[in-house]
């Protein structure tokens, strides 16, 4: 089946640096990935869509310059967390989307549970 | 737009009890109606879909039928496991072309099962 991995599952980092998230598709090719954040016992806000080899949309209230997303091929797209902050601790869960099959599925990563202290 | 709602949790129910989590949507056209499932410190999963009205899907026991007279996509289960103890989301895709066809996303349900 498809496997979507993320890297790292978890980190702790001091509050004011960076931190990049990766998402591969393991073994089938996405143009669409998705991220999203999760809260504690709240469902899952997508924060942005990401196509490969053009700029992400992101959703209302997500800021751009403080999550960047880079998808730079069909199998890696990376979320990186600019001047973190202690309201930025959450799970970031990844999608991607078949773009060969053409189900519109999505497989989700494991998600990246991310502290800043 | 498009919207998800169902029941809030959590859930907490002895192992062998029948399992019903409400689900009900809006949305214009003809959705695809999905539920996931989270188990404890793990990804998402798809647990089953319904691609148009009167289909069921099932999987590990689980069932849901897509009703589109009462626009609902109740998940059942005759006989819950501990193992089942989980999260589980709600979600449609809308048939409409644009917006990259995203998911919408219900609250999600906590289930807890006791031996």
């Amino acid at each position: 089946g498809a496997v979507v991995s993320q890297h790292p599952s978890r980190v702790i980092c001091k509050s004011g640096t960076s931190v990049k998230i990766e998402c591969r598709s393991l073994d089938f090719q996405a143009t669409t990935m998705f991220w999203y954040r999760q809260f504690p016992k709240k469902s899952l806000m997508l924060m942005a869509t990401s196509n490969e080899g053009s700029k992400a949309t992101y959703e209302q209230g997500v800021e751009k310059d403080k999550f960047l997303i880079n998808h730079a091929s069909l199998t890696l797209s990376t979320l990186t967390v600019t001047s973190a902050h202690p309201e930025d601790s959450s799970f970031y869960i990844c999608s991607a989307r078949d773009s060969v099959q053409g189900t519109y599925e999505q497989y989700f990563g494991p998600g990246t549970r991310l502290t800043v202290t | 737009g498009d919207s998800v709602t169902q029941m809030e949790g959590p859930v907490t129910l002895s192992e062998e009890a029948f399992l019903t989590i409400n689900c009900t949507y809006t949305a214009t056209g003809y959705p695809s109606l999905f539920w996931y499932v989270q188990y404890p410190g793990e990804g998402l999963q798809l647990l089953l879909k319904a691609t148009k009205a009167d289909d069921k899907g099932s999987n590990k026991g689980f069932e849901a039928t897509y009703r589109k007279e009462t626009t609902s996509f109740h998940l059942e289960k005759g006989s819950v496991q501990v193992s089942d103890s989980a999260v589980y989301f709600c979600a449609l895709r809308g048939d409409l072309a644009g917006n990259n066809r995203k998911l919408i996303w219900g609250l999600g349900t906590s289930l807890a099962v006791n031996p």
